[in-house]
């Protein structure tokens, strides 16, 4: 069946614009998580959805940072104000429920390039 | 903070000679460990899921371990070749968290 995807694939923008970023999970997936991926930082945990649960946004790096999951299925993650040090792979994935023992899988990403 | 170190960073052998990946991490209470592949401008590839009740995971030429009690997990990947060149990724779940290493970026040469 078809797995997580991600869109766009690529993103280049200006320092202080918005951007979407879009991940469809595997249908049925009912916990959804976002990471982050920067040469720095290496990857790091962002933020999760399990069902209609309050989402853990424990992972996000600031308040331009925001992320919502609509019908229990896609999600978008916005950025605000986008700064240079927000470029990065954004990977998205799924899982069936929120027990410990499911596997993760992950989208393709979405590289973010802010000049 | 459950800390993920991966050494080495880097690892360049001739073909058909095994690989040694090795993770280590700092809090045993984990769940699962995964092995993940991650090819250049490329997502996340799983390689090896090991459940927290297990103590190693197969699949085709990729072996797997874990060692709870010390903290430790190896990736063995037998008879290697120019295409298993990548970065290998372990990653422990803290419940529903993963915590990542660095990685091992792996070259096999012809």
């Amino acid at each position: 069946g078809a797995g997580v995807s991600q869109s766009p694939s690529n993103k280049v923008t200006e320092k202080g614009k918005d951007v979407e970023l879009r991940c469809d999970p595997i249908s049925g997936h009912t916990a959804l998580y976002w990471y982050r991926q920067s040469l720095g930082q290496g990857l790091e945990f962002l933020i999760y959805f399990q069902g209609n649960s309050a989402p853990d946004k424990s992972g996000l790096p600031s308040d331009r940072f925001s992320a919502e999951r609509t019908g229990g299925s896609v999600s978008t993650l916005t950025i605000q104000r986008t700064q240079q040090e927000d470029s990065a792979v954004y990977l998205c994935a799924s899982s069936l429920e929120k027990r410990t023992s499911d596997e993760q899988f992950f989208g393709p990403g979405t590289r973010l390039t802010v000049l | 903070k459950q800390e993920v170190t991966q050494i080495p960073a880097a690892l360049s052998v001739p073909e058909g000679e095994n690989l040694v990946l090795n993770c280590s991490f700092t809090d045993s209470a984990i769940y699962n460990l995964q092995w993940f592949r991650q090819d250049p401008g490329k997502g996340l590839t799983s390689l090896l899921l090991i459940q927290s009740s297990q103590r190693e995971q197969t699949s085709g030429r990729l072996n797997a371990s874990l060692d709870k009690s010390s903290g430790r997990s190896t990736l063995y990947i037998a008879a290697s070749q120019p295409g298993d060149s990548a970065t290998y990724l372990c990653a422990v779940y803290d419940d529903y968290k993963l915590s990542f290493g660095a990685g091992t970026t792996v070259t096999v040469r012809a």
